[in-house]
């Protein structure tokens, strides 16, 4: 089993559309969680940080269930501007993040 | 921008050299991150450094990968002996670890190795 699983898609989805990633982790001992944007031929930047309560920034809402070991990245009303890679990533001790491959999001007019 | 510099940005070489990439972070920064990144793959962790110690470095993909930060604020990244399948981007990223769980990296542009 990876470390950290994302469902890779391609999600393709009109814009205005509501679309939710998923992603689960192997390690119970993980510390800390991410998601982070990389676009094509681009580095990854940071999204948003994962809290154990959930929290939100403007479209972007994030949870985090450690129970289940399972992180969600919701975008409501999706723009042109949101394609791109959506990487999940988990902090398992302070200094070792591990990525997910990605999950690949288009918006089509 | 994020203000972490890599160079070069691309790098052709054949098989058999050696080849050399730098990282500049953050200024305040004194975490410093490498990973490699291949297609349709997320970045792979390498090694860090927080100032001028190694503190991590049993990922590092073979013994010909070798990483230096000498004086805390920018770093190196060797290929010894170079082999195809090492062609990658080759990623930067630092940090400022106040707490653990909120270490944040940010990462650098890259470096596109391309061994033929």
């Amino acid at each position: 089993r990876k470390e950290v699983e994302q469902d890779p898609g391609p999600f393709n989805v009109p814009e205005g559309a509501t679309v939710a990633f998923n992603c689960t982790y192997s390690n119970s001992a993980s510390q800390s969680f991410f998601w982070y944007r990389q676009d094509c031929r681009k580095e990854p930047k940071l999204l948003m940080s994962v809290y154990s309560s959930g929290n939100e920034d403007g479209r972007f809402t994030a949870q985090l269930n450690r129970a289940s070991q399972y992180i969600s990245l919701l975008i409501r009303d999706s723009k042109l501007s949101d394609s791109a890679t959506y990487l999940c990533v988990v902090n398992i001790n302070n200094n070792d993040m591990r990525f997910g491959a990605g999950t690949r999001l288009t918006v089509k007019p | 921008d994020t203000g972490v510099s890599q160079d070069p940005r691309h790098k052709i070489t054949k098989r058999g050299q050696n080849v050399t990439f730098r990282c500049d972070p953050i200024s305040e920064h004194n975490r410093l991150y490498w990973y490699r990144q291949t297609l349709g793959q997320g970045p792979e962790f390498l090694t860090y450094f927080q100032n001028e110690a190694q503190l991590e470095k049993s990922r590092l993909l073979s013994d010909r990968f070798s990483a230096e930060r000498p004086k805390g604020s920018f770093s190196t990244l060797e290929i010894q002996r170079t082999e195809q399948g090492d062609s990658a981007m080759y990623l930067c990223a630092s940090s400022l670890a106040r707490r653990p769980s909120t270490d944040t990296q940010y990462f650098g542009p890259g470096t596109r190795l391309t061994v033929l």
